[in-house]
């Protein structure tokens, strides 16, 4: 298994323009995380899907943020207009039944907003 | 609420020195648990993970850690530190519910 492929790893743009960020879970786990971190933050849990809804979304930090999960296999970040706040690390992960199982992360989305 | 709490920020070892990294939780229910590491530049790896059979678990790269129900704990041990090990350490517990909840994480440093 290839594991969760998250792309691209590294974006760089500049303030106002729309970032989408990518990721591919693990075939069969339907369960999809996003998070973002941060030094200040740490680690933040932003959404999450299960079998393709959206179940929690209150950790997005404003409208600009938004995520879909179109299928089993893909699902998107998107921030419109991206400010430098967004600046961080953003990672996606899947699991197996819930929690139980443990998450799976991909290796992450640097993002620089000048 | 439910969380978990890892105590100390930072820890700084010598290399071959006992490795010991705090996580506590807060339940009334069994939870699973689990720890996971960071390494520069990388996503989150399982490390090992706690899911009610054995009470002390053992994970890969020579880690293990304990669950103390007594205690609320799930410290995270490793008998001999190597260089390599030096990267942030997160415990995280779950209720038997979608999400899994992660600690501040625990910067562990290892000096030559």
């Amino acid at each position: 298994d290839a594991g969760v492929i998250q792309s691209p790893r590294h974006e760089v743009t500049e303030m106002g323009q729309e970032v989408t960020l990518r990721c591919k879970p693990i075939s069969g786990h339907d369960y999809l995380f996003w998070y973002r971190q941060t030094m200040m933050r740490g680690l933040e849990l932003l959404i999450y899907f299960n079998n393709n809804v959206p179940i929690d979304d209150s950790g997005m930090p404003e409208d600009r943020f938004s995520a879909k999960m179109p299928n089993a296999s893909f699902s998107t970040l998107k921030i419109q207009p991206s400010e430098p706040r967004d600046s961080a690390v953003y990672f996606c992960a899947s699991s197996l039944r819930r929690g139980f199982y443990g998450y799976t992360f991909g290796s992450g989305t640097r993002l620089t907003v000048v | 609420a439910q969380s978990v709490t890892q105590l100390g920020s930072h820890v700084s070892v010598s290399e071959g020195a006992l490795v010991l990294l705090r996580c506590n939780y807060s339940s009334s229910v069994p939870p699973y648990l689990f720890w996971y590491v960071q390494y520069p530049n990388q996503g989150l790896q399982l490390l090992l993970k706690y899911t009610s059979a054995a009470t002390l678990v053992k994970g890969i790269n020579g880690f293990e850690a304990e669950f103390k129900k007594s205690e609320t704990s799930f410290h995270l041990t490793k008998p001999s530190a190597h260089m390599s090990d030096a990267a942030e350490y997160f415990c995280a517990v779950s209720y038997n519910t979608d999400k899994l909840i992660f600690g501040t994480g625990t910067r562990l440093q290892v000096f030559p």
